[in-house]
């Protein structure tokens, strides 16, 4: 089946710098990527829709300029979240869509602490 | 507005015993209709997906679920449940007039008694 990467699985760092998350479809071509974050104990929430060559476009709520979304590619999207808080905290799950499926491959996820 | 409901959020039975967890939907569209696994820590898994045709689906991992248009339900179900079934399980509905974006319900958690 349709295989999803994620890079990093984990990350700490530091109030205030930049993380950048890598979501990698390795044996399909996705034209279309989802971001989700899931805060403990609840649900995945679409943060935003990353279409390759174009920009994304983010569902009501999330700051676009603080979660910066480029792809580039047809198998890589990146998240950046930018100047990040402990409140951004959270598993942030990447998702692709391979068209003629019309399904969704989820990657594994990484786990964001800000401390 | 789209939405899942799976109005259980717990959920504990014991290891050999049927399954059934619940998840309605309100939808403006055609839906398309997902069951996904997430064990702690990790990402989801697809169980079986509904697009069309056969109203009842199988999926891995011996499960099946139902669309029922009437009811707005698409409950999943597993005859003999496994202690390695413990899980979170996540009911989704997308649509192609959506763009294919996923709405999840909050999820249900498997615990099996041994």
């Amino acid at each position: 089946g349709a295989v999803v990467s994620q890079h990093p699985s984990r990350v700490i760092c530091k109030s205030g710098t930049s993380v950048k998350i890598e979501c990698r479809s390795l044996d399909f071509q996705a034209t279309t990527m989802f971001w989700y974050r899931q805060f403990p104990k609840q649900s995945l929430m679409l943060m935003a829709t990353s279409n390759e060559g174009s920009k994304a476009t983010y569902e009501q709520g999330v700051e676009k300029d603080k979660f910066l979304i480029n792809h580039a590619s047809l198998t890589l999207s990146t998240l950046t979240v930018t100047s990040a808080h402990p409140e951004d905290s959270s598993f942030y799950i990447c998702s692709a869509r391979d068209s003629p499926v019309n399904e969704q491959f989820f990657g594994p996820g990484t786990r964001l602490t800000v401390l | 507005a789209q939405s899942v409901t799976q109005p259980d959020i717990h959920i504990t039975v014991s290891e050999g015993a049927s399954l059934e967890l619940r998840c309605n939907y309100s939808y403006g569209a055609t839906p398309y209709l997902f069951w996904y696994v997430q064990s702690p820590g990790q990402g989801l898994q697809l169980l079986l997906k509904y697009f069309s045709g056969d109203t009842l689906v199988q999926g891995i991992k011996g499960f099946e679920a139902e669309f029922k248009r009437s009811q707005s339900s698409f409950n999943l179900r597993k005859p003999s449940v496994h202690w390695s079934d413990a899980a979170e399980y996540f009911c989704a509905v997308g649509a192609l007039e959506y763009g294919n974006k996923l709405v999840f319900g909050a999820g249900t958690i498997l615990r099996v008694k041994s």
